[in-house]
């Protein structure tokens, strides 16, 4: 069976301090999607990333980053240099299906996030 | 401008009375899906469509219907609702591409009484 799990419930940390979130999933698929959301305090969902299973490669956006690793089955997300504005709701999500973000996505419980100033 | 628009945006209702959310994009994208979130079982797919008159259940579909015979349009119908269905619920749609981004509607609280 498909599982994600987001163990940091909440985090706070101090402004331009970097902050890792941790997603550790399972799937019996070869085949898969791995998804980043983000939910400000405002309550909208925000798509950050989608990563498939065939690409291990970090990616970096700004002061974002994700690290893929298959061996230890995780999807880590690191904010650099983090911001009051970074505070939100992170969730992780799995897909197993050929159709990505159409397929069915199972998402982890999330991590609340707190930025002090 | 490229959106995901959702009515009504709040609703009160009463069990058993039918109700239809709807969710529209201006993308012309083919992917489009459901999703309630709801405190301490975060966010749940209810269904998901493909394509026109292409769908197929999430996690969570019992107590719902979905319709998609047109490509912009997918509402989210509650033939029968009951108070466990009193949630947040998301629309969103996805652009197909390298990258499959995701766009959410601003979401329809609705509380079943």
């Amino acid at each position: 069976a498909q599982k994600v799990t987001q163990a940091q419930t909440e985090i706070s940390v101090v402004e331009k301090e970097d902050v890792t979130l941790d997603c550790v999933y399972e799937t019996r698929d070869t085949t898969y999607y791995l998804f980043w959301y983000k939910q400000p305090p405002s309550g909208e969902l925000v798509f950050l990333i989608r990563r498939n299973s065939f690409d291990e490669q970090n990616e970096i956006s700004g002061r974002y980053s994700w690290n893929f690793q298959k061996s230890t089955s995780s999807f880590n997300f690191t904010i650099t240099a983090s911001q009051v504005v970074d505070s939100a709701v992170y969730f992780c999500a799995l897909s197993e299906a050929k159709y990505s973000s159409a397929s069915k996505i199972i998402f982890g419980s999330g991590t609340r996030l707190s930025i002090r100033p | 401008e490229a959106q995901v628009t959702q009515n009504p945006r709040y609703l009160i209702t009463v069990t058993g009375k039918k109700l239809t959310v709807t969710c529209s994009q201006n993308m012309n994208h083919e992917y489009m899906s459901w999703y309630r979130q709801d405190p301490g079982l975060g966010l749940r797919q209810i269904y998901y469509s493909m394509n026109v008159e292409v769908t197929d259940k999430g996690d969570v579909p019992e107590g719902y219907k979905v319709s998609r015979k047109e490509k912009r349009n997918f509402p989210l119908i509650l033939e029968s609702p009951s108070p466990n269905q009193t949630s947040l619920y998301f629309c969103a749609s996805t652009s197909r591409g390298d990258t499959d981004t995701q766009y959410f509607g601003p979401g329809t609280r609705l509380t079943v009484l």
